[in-house]
Order: structure tokens, then sequence, then C-alpha cells
């Protein structure tokens, strides 16, 4: 079993839906968790990062982390064309220092149709 | 430099051969990171610097590879006697600072190098 367990779609929505991005993991000891966002032939940009459990909100962007059952949520309102990516979700079981490697998922290809 | 600028963009090498992949971080930034992303398998880790000091080489795929950083800035990662399955996208990143802090360590990535052994 991987570590860190993401569905790479392809996933399509039509424009205006709200998209729901998921991972789960194995590891109990992951304590930040984040999301990158990965347009084609670019390198991933962070989106969101969330410590623990609990919710965080940027804009249209919502993270949520469920520790006790090991699964994390991105959630995207009212998306856009532009939304359009890979979305990868990543943890780390400490941020810097030998356990801040961080470990990814496969990564998510979302297409929002216009 | 505004971001993180890796070279060449595009590689395509023989069986054998070798190769270097050069990685310049963000001016400042005192941690820089190697990942490798293969197709449908997602980033995998290779190496860290903490200044020039790679503390741990175990993410490294095989003896084949390495990696040097020089004057705290430019990183070299060396791959000798490409195989095909080195193909993949290299991704360099690099972060302010590598201690406890989540702002210090937050990782900005390069475009990445795609290199195809044939």
């Amino acid at each position: 079993q991987k570590e860190v367990e993401q569905d790479p779609g392809p996933l399509s929505v039509p424009e205006g839906a709200i998209v729901s991005l998921n991972c789960t993991y194995s590891n109990s000891a992951f304590q930040y968790f984040m999301w990158y966002r990965q347009y084609s032939r670019k390198g991933p940009e962070l989106l969101m990062y969330t410590y623990s459990s609990g919710n965080k909100e940027d804009g249209r962007f919502t993270a949520q982390v469920d520790k006790s059952s090991k699964y994390i949520s991105l959630f995207i309102r009212d998306s856009q064309p532009s939304d359009s990516a890979t979305y990868l979700c990543a943890m780390s079981e400490n941020y810097g220092g030998s356990q801040g490697n961080l470990i990814f998922g496969k990564g998510t290809k979302l297409s929002v149709k216009p | 430099g505004a971001g993180v600028s890796q070279s060449p963009s595009n590689k395509v090498t023989e069986k054998g051969k070798d190769v270097e992949l050069r990685c310049d971080p963000i001016s400042g930034h005192t941690a820089l990171y190697w990942y490798r992303q293969s197709l449908g398998q997602g980033l995998e880790f290779l190496i860290y610097f903490q200044g020039n000091s790679a503390p741990d080489k175990s993410g490294l795929p095989s003896d084949r590879f390495s990696a040097e950083r020089t004057g705290g800035s430019v990183s070299t990662l060396t791959i000798q006697r490409t195989q095909q399955e080195d193909s993949a996208v290299y991704l360099c990143a690099s972060s302010l600072d590598f201690g406890v802090g989540v702002l210090k360590n937050i990782q900005y990535f390069g475009a990445g190098t795609r290199l195809s052994v044939l």
C-alpha cells in the first residue's frame, strides 16, 4: 500500500461546478498537509497548507483534514476553466528537518469545461 | 532570480550516456530539493541540500545518481550510464530555510527538466 493514495482521474466538470479532490494516507505521523497545483509543463505551485485536523479557506478553495480517518480534501467552488490542471496532495511528518520531506500523491487531473 | 530556474528544459540522450541537470534556486534560499516525476507515478523525492550538505542520500534510486551543490546556490544532479527507466521530469525546489516553521519551508518548484533516454 502506497503511503498516499490519490485518484488520478481525469475529472471533467462544467464551469461553475463544485469540485472535490481527495487523498487518503496511511502514516498517522503526518501532520502537515498541502495541495499543489501543476499546469502542463510547469512545476507544482503551492495552493494551500494545513496543520493537523480542521478546515482552511482561501477564496474559492477550502482544504479539509480529517486525521482520524486519514483523509484530506480540497474543494473548489465556482470552478473556472483556468482551474484546469493537475492537483497534487502532499504531506509530511514535520515541516523542515529530516522529516520535512514531502510525500506526494500521484495527482488528479482536472478539466473545467466552459 | 524571480524563481527556480532549471536547465536544460528538455534533454534527449542515448542509453549509457551521462547527463547533468542544473538547478538555480531562488536567491537567498538555503534549502534545495530534487524530485523525479514519472508518468503516472507522482513526485518521488530524491535528495535535499541544507546549504551545501546533503544529510540523507537514501532517496537516490541507484549509485548512478549523484548530486552536489556549491556555494550554497546552484545544484547539479548527475545521472551516469543512463537507462530508459530514467526517463522522467526532474524537478528542483528551494525553500527559504530548513528549520521548523511552515512559512520558511514552503517549497517553490522550477519547471523541471524533461529527460528522455532512447
